[in-house]
């Protein structure tokens, strides 16, 4: 089975410009997650879907937002760029509750000048 | 404020060496999750723990899980090389939360 994928891998943008991020997840998985990872640090969390609905949110501005398909892939937007949101952007998915683990893709770099 | 606390933060061994990693939690979580990251990929799934008083084993890799559901550790026996890389622990209540990390080095 394929694993979690994103794209693109690799982004340069420069500050002001919006972003947007694609995740697919592992077939069968319902539930998304995206998470901010910047040099030297755990990733954080920025949001979750199950089911196309938003099930949670982190301490991220209104720049960023996400949806979910009916396919369950998921898309992640941040507007307005600010250098500080250049990072390893990850998506996770997972089968069902926090008893699995979750399953992450390769990411994408972002880079903001 | 960070829920989960890692140590060290760095750990360098010669091969064959064994070494420990410790996670430890302010808060109780669904479950506690080991990922092994290496450079520029995602975090990949070691193992998931959630019942206090838990040891899993993977091979070469021990994961304990105190008796209050707040504490962790990941042993690793006779290190190899390929065990390089960042560990990882996280709470699971839906959201993951993370530590900062303990990055491995295994000197051939």
């Amino acid at each position: 089975d394929a694993g979690v994928t994103q794209s693109p891998t690799h982004l340069i943008k420069t500050r002001g410009q919006h972003v947007t991020l694609r995740c697919s997840p592992i077939s069968g998985h319902k539930s998304v997650s995206w998470y901010q990872q910047v040099l030297g640090q755990g990733p954080q969390f920025i949001f979750q879907y199950y089911e196309k609905e938003e099930r949670g949110r982190g301490n991220f501005p209104d720049r960023f937002s996400a949806r979910q398909f009916p396919n369950y892939s998921s898309e992640l937007n941040v507007n307005a760029l600010l250098l500080g949101d250049s990072a390893l952007y990850l998506c996770a998915s997972r089968l069902a509750g926090p008893q699995q683990g979750q399953y992450f893709g390769p990411g994408t770099r972002l880079l903001v000048l | 404020t960070q829920l989960l606390e890692q140590s060290p933060q760095f750990l360098s061994i010669q091969e064959g060496e064994n070494l420990t990693v410790y996670c430890n939690s302010s808060s109780v979580f669904s479950s506690l999750q080991w990922y092994r990251q290496e450079p520029g990929e995602g975090p990949v799934l070691l193992v998931t723990v959630v019942t206090g008083g838990e040891v899993k084993k993977l091979k070469r890799l021990t994961f304990q899980f105190g008796d209050a559901r707040k504490d962790s550790s990941l042993h690793i026996t006779a290190a190899q090389p390929g065990d390089t890389g960042l560990y990882l622990c996280a709470g699971d209540d839906y959201k993951l939360s993370f530590g900062a990390g303990t990055t491995v080095t295994v000197r051939a």
